[in-house]
């Protein structure tokens, strides 16, 4: 399976934009790019996804380089809630059940 | 809406002493995951179930069981507990839809100690 290489920690001002990079060399052609977060004492959350092009939600924004072996998820104004570990996360099997593996993220700190 | 349940939030139990983890959705997902994550680590998969009545192994299956006793319902079994399963334990569901990515659905956890 393709893995993903992701900064252990960031931190960043509230409101300020953030961006948050990951790596993925060995990534396949069918392998989809996903975030998901895990705030304090919660489960992971999804985030965003993409396979080749740029992607919008109410969430945040994913740039996928044109190579696709790195990817950046973009949170547009940081606000303290978004202190959280970021998964960067290939998809792991292409079939029903969406199996995701994920590696030990990039932890967040966001400063008033 | 509840979303994914997970019963109970926080156990401690002895070596060698049994424990079933319960978990339901509400959101008619065909797909349920079991994860564990130990601290500092990132989550790794338990067991699967694709569909009511399958269930796959994943990352970590050794000293677990699981059964998907019907569409809602997933629950982890810990026959013999050891130490090294002491951890934090997620269940997650998602639709099914080939060829599309649905995105996974976590509870906030099971918080388990094992004396």
């Amino acid at each position: 399976d393709a893995k993903t290489t992701q900064p252990n920690s960031m931190e960043s001002n509230e409101e300020e934009p953030v961006h948050l990079p990951c790596n993925h060399s060995t990534i396949s052609g069918t392998d989809y790019i996903h975030w998901y977060r895990q705030l304090p004492s919660q489960g992971p959350e999804y985030v965003i996804h993409g396979l080749t092009s740029n992607v919008n939600n109410r969430m945040a924004s994913l740039a996928i380089a044109e190579d696709r072996k790195s990817s950046t998820l973009i949170l547009h104004r940081a606000t303290l809630r978004d202190a959280a570990v970021y998964y960067c996360i290939l998809r792991a099997d292409g079939g029903a059940t969406n199996k995701l593996i994920f590696g030990t993220g990039t932890l967040l700190a966001v400063q008033p | 809406n509840a979303g994914v349940t997970q019963t109970p939030k926080f156990q401690v139990l002895k070596t060698g002493q049994s424990m079933t983890l319960q978990c339901a959705q509400d959101m008619n997902h065909n797909s349920m995951y079991w994860y564990r994550q130990d601290p500092g680590m990132g989550l790794r998969l338990i067991y699967y179930s694709a569909s009511e009545g399958t269930t796959d192994k994943g990352e970590v299956p050794n000293g677990y069981n699981v059964s998907r006793l019907n569409k809602r319902e997933f629950s982890l079994r810990l026959e013999s507990a050891a130490p090294s399963q002491t951890s934090v334990y997620f269940c997650a569901s998602s639709r099914t839809r080939l060829g599309y990515y649905q995105p996974q659905h976590f509870g906030d956890g099971t918080r388990l100690s094992i004396l």
